[in-house]
């Protein structure tokens, strides 16, 4: 099974929002809404931001959501900030009952 | 304080074994499912392998199939992975991270081991 699909970088102005797509297939990401999203900073251990498509972790900033719509789901950063500046990697619930992940994206605060 | 602390990693020769461990805390740690997830240097990150609260259930990624073994003791509040025949590929930080819904969503991560393999 390859990874889900995501783009290798986005970048945005502080303020601004922006908005990572994760493109999979039936088997996954359009088949389930358990889709995931992780924050990772240099040298850190992934950070959950969005669970189930949409929801946010208790302590997650509501500037991060999510979405869904076929087999691609999408995460959006709105007033984006300096710290937010990471790795985001998505994942989705698959049909053999395990996770797969996206290959990542650099998102870049300009 | 919800922990998850790993332990085992190192460095070890191509055809090597390693056994990795992963101690929980501040958590019923026999209510969820756990994983294996790794990182290999500058790569993404690529899921493992999975085992549900009481074992019954335990999946792996083809590329560590027949080769790795994940289990647990919920008496001991703790993760393990065996790994066997490890190759070069194989060289990555390891994660244990905890499933929130079961349905691999991964709410806590512990801070990782390195595992290199090199000769």
């Amino acid at each position: 099974q390859s990874a889900l699909t995501q783009p290798a970088s986005v970048s945005g102005s502080p303020g601004q929002s922006i908005t990572i797509s994760c493109t999979g297939t039936s088997s996954d990401v359009g088949g389930y809404n358990y889709v995931s999203w992780y924050q990772q900073h240099p040298g850190k251990a992934p950070k959950l931001m969005i669970y189930d498509v949409s929801n946010r972790p208790s302590g997650v900033s509501n500037r991060f959501s999510g979405s869904k719509s076929g087999n691609t789901a999408s995460l959006t950063i709105s007033g984006l900030q300096a710290e937010d500046e990471a790795d985001y990697y998505c994942s989705s619930y698959t049909s053999s009952s395990t996770p797969i992940f996206g290959g990542g994206t650099k998102l870049t605060v300009l | 304080e919800v922990q998850l602390v790993e332990s085992g990693g190192g460095l070890v020769k191509p055809g090597g074994s390693l056994r990795l461990s992963c101690a929980a805390s501040g958590f019923t740690f026999s209510s969820y499912s756990m994983n294996w997830v790794r990182q290999a240097p500058g790569k993404g990150l690529e899921w493992v392998s999975s085992i549900s609260s009481s074992s019954s259930y335990i999946y792996y990624a083809d590329s560590v199939k027949g080769r790795f073994t994940i289990s647990r003791d919920n008496a001991k509040n703790s993760l393990y992975l065996q790994m066997n025949s490890l190759r070069a590929e194989d060289t990555a930080v390891y994660y244990c991270a905890r499933d929130k819904t079961q349905r691999d969503a991964f709410d806590i991560w512990g801070q990782g081991t390195m595992v290199t393999v090199s000769s």
